[in-house]
């Protein structure tokens, strides 16, 4: 186990609707990312987190945001779901910005998209 | 662009034999990578690093090894156990100013007991 929850572990929403997806990081992390895993496919990045600032995005559009609070949990917030947005969303914590720290998983949230 | 593969999408071996799971990384600034196991059902499970000074790291039965010069990483699973079945993915940190982790594919390690 890493210390690393989220919650809930699973969703059923409707196309078009709202959703919200929680974090905590792992005791004495600062950093949280969020990744996206489609069925079948390695995760993939969607924005971190650093001490509630947003430190990097990849190539999600602006419908996924997310937050992240004082004692470091995070949340990532998608509107107007689709269809496509159906997947495992898995969020890793870890220690400052080197690039050489290990980042730690939790177990994911299973999104379905109806 | 950045882009980390798997030669292989599945592997199959016998309980007891070494198992190994091959990665190509395409972005030569990568400095560190990892390699995770994800069970069916769960997050991805950290099991060993590298980082790009090194060319070998071993573990407790795993050992990654790291070719910079073909931009090649394997990860070694000595005495494989049904309980190494999982997917396993190679990741790499690409640097730069967000710091995140690309993924490849996978590869899907069968144990036959």
């Amino acid at each position: 186990e890493t210390g690393v929850t989220q919650s809930p572990t699973h969703l059923i929403k409707t196309r078009g609707q709202q959703v919200t997806l929680r974090c905590s990081s792992q005791s004495g992390h600062n950093t949280v990312s969020w990744y996206q895993q489609a069925l079948g496919q390695g995760p993939q990045f969607i924005f971190q987190y650093y001490r509630e600032e947003e430190n990097g995005r990849g190539n999600f559009p602006p419908r996924f945001s997310g937050l992240q609070f004082p004692n470091y949990s995070s949340e990532l917030n998608v509107n107007a779901l689709e269809l496509d947005d159906s997947a495992l969303y898995l969020c890793a914590s870890s220690v400052g910005l080197a690039t050489q720290e290990t980042q730690y998983f939790g177990p994911g949230t299973r999104l379905l998209v109806l | 662009g950045e882009s980390v593969g798997l030669h292989l999408p599945t592997l199959s071996v016998q309980e007891g034999d070494n198992s190994i799971i091959n990665c190509a990384y395409s972005n030569s600034a990568s400095d560190y990578f990892i390699w995770y196991k994800q069970e069916s059902g769960k997050g991805p499970q950290f099991i060993i690093d590298i980082r790009s000074n090194m060319d070998k790291r071993q573990g407790q039965r795993v050992t990654v090894l790291l070719n910079k010069t073909v931009k090649h990483l394997s990860l070694q699973i000595a005495a494989t156990q049904p309980g190494d079945s999982a997917v396993y993915f190679c990741a790499e940190n690409s640097g730069g100013s967000n710091y995140k982790l690309t993924f490849g594919k996978g590869t899907l390690l069968t144990v036959n007991p």
